[in-house]
């Protein structure tokens, strides 16, 4: 069962800020926000994840409403290579049945010149 | 850093063959995991373990067997092929830590059954 809903598609112009929306109203209390990204049929590839802040690293920034029912990846200079398929998981903490990577359709970003 | 090294990257079978993927990780990690992709879709989880010599199952378990008799290689095995295990097929890695931990993934084995 998918606990997360993304748009299936969107683009933005290199050097804007690219703003990935994703909605997950049932998400428990102890449950995380994460986000992979998979360039071209490669290996996903971490970028960030949080509980109830935003959080900021070297690749993006995540935005997590007060009711955590939705969040928001912001690559702040979005370059040609930023395009790729990205996934938002929500994921308990570890030890429990839901502690898995569960992967939707995610969301394909293009990046235009 | 080598991170998660999937062997074979490429591999043709045919119809009722059999086939071992080797997922290898430095990492010390003790979680590994089983993906497979198919064409437009996310991906599915196949087998996992949490530990040396344990293993669970997935997703889509059916047609798959798993070993993890060393901590840091994890086993996939097909015994025999079918057309609709053509797929590409990822492996991961990742330790629990304070409750949340990231993923590391191999770069996939593309897999034809003809």
């Amino acid at each position: 069962d998918a606990k997360t809903t993304q748009p299936t598609s969107m683009d933005c112009a290199e050097g804007r800020a690219a703003n990935l929306p994703c909605n997950h109203s049932t998400i428990s209390g102890n449950e995380y926000v994460y986000w992979y990204r998979q360039i071209h049929s490669q290996g996903p590839q971490y970028i960030i994840h949080g509980l109830k802040n935003n959080e900021t690293n070297e690749m993006a920034s995540l935005i997590i409403t007060e009711d955590r029912k939705s969040s928001t990846l912001i690559l702040p200079h979005a370059t040609l290579r930023d395009t790729a398929v990205y996934y938002c998981i929500v994921r308990a903490p570890f030890g429990g049945a839901n502690s898995k990577l569960t992967f939707g359709k995610g969301i394909t970003l293009s990046v235009r010149p | 850093n080598a991170g998660v090294t999937q062997t074979p990257k490429f591999r043709v079978l045919k119809t009722g063959q059999s086939m071992t993927l080797l997922c290898a990780q430095d990492m010390n990690h003790e979680y590994m995991y089983w993906y497979r992709q198919d064409p437009g879709m996310g991906l599915r989880l196949i087998h996992y373990s949490v530990g040396e010599g344990t293993t669970a199952k997935g997703e889509v378990p059916d047609g798959y067997n798993v070993s993890r008799l060393k901590k840091q290689n994890f086993l996939l095995g097909l015994e025999s092929a079918a057309p609709s295990q053509t797929s590409v097929y990822f492996c991961a890695s990742s330790n629990p830590s304070g409750g949340s931990t990231e993923a590391f993934f191999g770069q996939g084995t593309r897999l034809t059954v003809v």
